[in-house]
């Protein structure tokens, strides 16, 4: 079946580099996505990138996937505390279904 | 902002009631789809509509009902309202049926609390 699993939790302090890590189960993905969800708010595309690219890089954010795995991850450069939010990865079957994680919480210390 | 309009933000109801959030999808984006995100359950698909017609169903009740109008705005009726539907409930769109790669765009959520 399919499945998208993250950490529930990471804490970082300020201006250090966040990894979060998402691993899913359908090999037919063919888009992965990171949302962020601050309190009270919706989510808010952050990035995504397409099955055949292994990295992508858009200013502090850079993915990496390795479809091999099946594991994505979102690194957040120079984390700042208007980072802390939850992040949802999610994969897009070829079917068009979007899977989410159940989210992780990052909370940035000074 | 996602472009993406939701209403009420708030909603407070009893049991057994019935309730309609609202939904207005960015413009041009011809698909609409309901999320319910609750703290046991996480993001959990409702339903999908794409430029009126239902395309895809997902975790919905039965007692739940969407639909897509001429617009583009989404309505999802909710009825015999339960303590466990009480969620926040996400209104996304997209522009295309869901099979490309176009991202969903997430509205702001209206919180329903059933008392």
């Amino acid at each position: 079946g399919e499945d998208v699993e993250q950490s529930l939790f990471l804490s970082v302090r300020e201006g250090d580099s966040s990894v979060i890590n998402c691993t899913y189960t359908d090999s037919s993905s063919t888009y992965l996505y990171w949302y962020k969800q601050e309190p009270g708010a919706g989510l808010q595309l952050l990035t995504y990138i397409f099955s055949n690219m292994d990295m992508k890089q858009d200013q502090r954010l850079t993915v990496l996937l390795n479809k091999k795995d099946k594991h994505l991850s979102l690194r957040i450069a120079d984390t700042q505390t208007g980072d802390s939010a939850i992040y949802f990865c999610a994969e897009r079957s070829r079917w068009g279904k979007l899977q989410f994680g159940a989210g992780t919480q990052v909370v940035v210390t000074p | 902002d996602s472009g993406v309009t939701q209403t009420p933000k708030h909603l407070i109801t009893a049991t057994g009631q019935r309730v309609t959030l609202r939904c207005s999808p960015r413009s041009g984006d011809l698909s609409v789809y309901w999320y319910q995100q609750s703290l046991d359950q996480g993001l959990q698909f409702l339903i999908q509509y794409y430029n009126g017609e239902e395309r895809a169903k997902g975790n919905i009740l039965e007692r739940f009902s969407a639909q897509q109008f001429p617009d583009l705005h989404s309505e999802l009726n909710l009825s015999s309202l339960e303590l466990g539907d009480s969620a926040l409930y996400f209104c996304a769109s997209s522009v295309g049926t869901g099979t490309g790669g176009s991202p969903l765009h997430f509205g702001n959520g209206t919180r329903l609390t059933v008392t």
